[in-house]
């Protein structure tokens, strides 16, 4: 079956470390997106990228690096320059074919900060 | 950018009751998707509906893009049921999320 698939699902970083989050998709989707959730928030958007080797700062992408080196894989470093990280982390795909279309989510990572 | 409203913010139901919960933006989209996100956080895709109705079993929704606003019907409702739904919609590149209905169904 065809999916996002994120890892880890729990995370635990100390202050002043980089993280990286990992995210992999198969559903041969080009563009893929990182989203923040805070508790009893909705999702904001920290950056997306619409095909390889390219991506864009989405509304709070500072903290926060990214790269896209392959289509399958868009991972997401965490930075010491982020001060609040603790937060639960989404990424998603988009497929815009004719029977592959909307957003498709993968289960989070939950990052707190120790 | 686009502005995503949804209402009400909090939903208590009793079993087997209906609702009606509602999203309004502020601009043309290309798209609109309601999810529902359970417990673990996860989030299912219920309906990609950037115009008409669509049905799925008990679950409904509604959008009309001309006066910028979708409205998801939930009937005989259940304790699974429970959780937040959110409206996103897409301009542009972005999809951008409503705040979420927290929906809790009581036995």
């Amino acid at each position: 079956d065809g999916g996002i698939t994120q890892s880890p699902k729990y995370l635990f970083r100390k202050e002043g470390q980089n993280v990286t989050l990992s995210c992999e998709q198969n559903l041969n989707h080009d563009a893929m997106y990182w989203y923040r959730q805070d508790p009893g928030q909705g999702l904001r958007l920290i950056y997306y990228s619409q095909i390889v080797n390219d991506f864009q700062k989405g509304d709070i992408a500072e903290g926060y690096s990214v790269s896209r080196e392959k289509k399958e894989s868009f991972p997401l470093t965490v930075t010491s320059a982020q001060k609040n990280p603790t937060a639960f982390y989404l990424c998603a795909s988009l497929g815009d074919g004719a029977h592959n279309y909307g957003y498709t989510f993968g289960s989070g990572t939950r990052l707190t900060v120790v | 950018g686009i502005q995503v409203e949804q209402s009400p913010p909090d939903l208590i139901l009793q079993e087997g009751a209906n609702s009606t919960l509602r999203c309004n933006f502020s601009d043309s989209v290309n798209n609109l998707q309601w999810f529902h996100q359970n417990p673990w956080g996860q989030l299912i895709n219920l309906f990609y509906i950037p115009s008409g109705t669509k049905q799925n079993g008990r679950l409904s929704a509604t959008t009309v893009a001309t006066e910028r606003y979708s409205l998801l019907y939930i009937s005989s409702s259940q304790t699974t049921d429970s959780g937040v739904y959110f409206c996103a919609v897409r301009g542009g590149n972005k999809l951008t999320f409503g705040g979420g209905t927290r929906v809790l169904v009581k036995p």
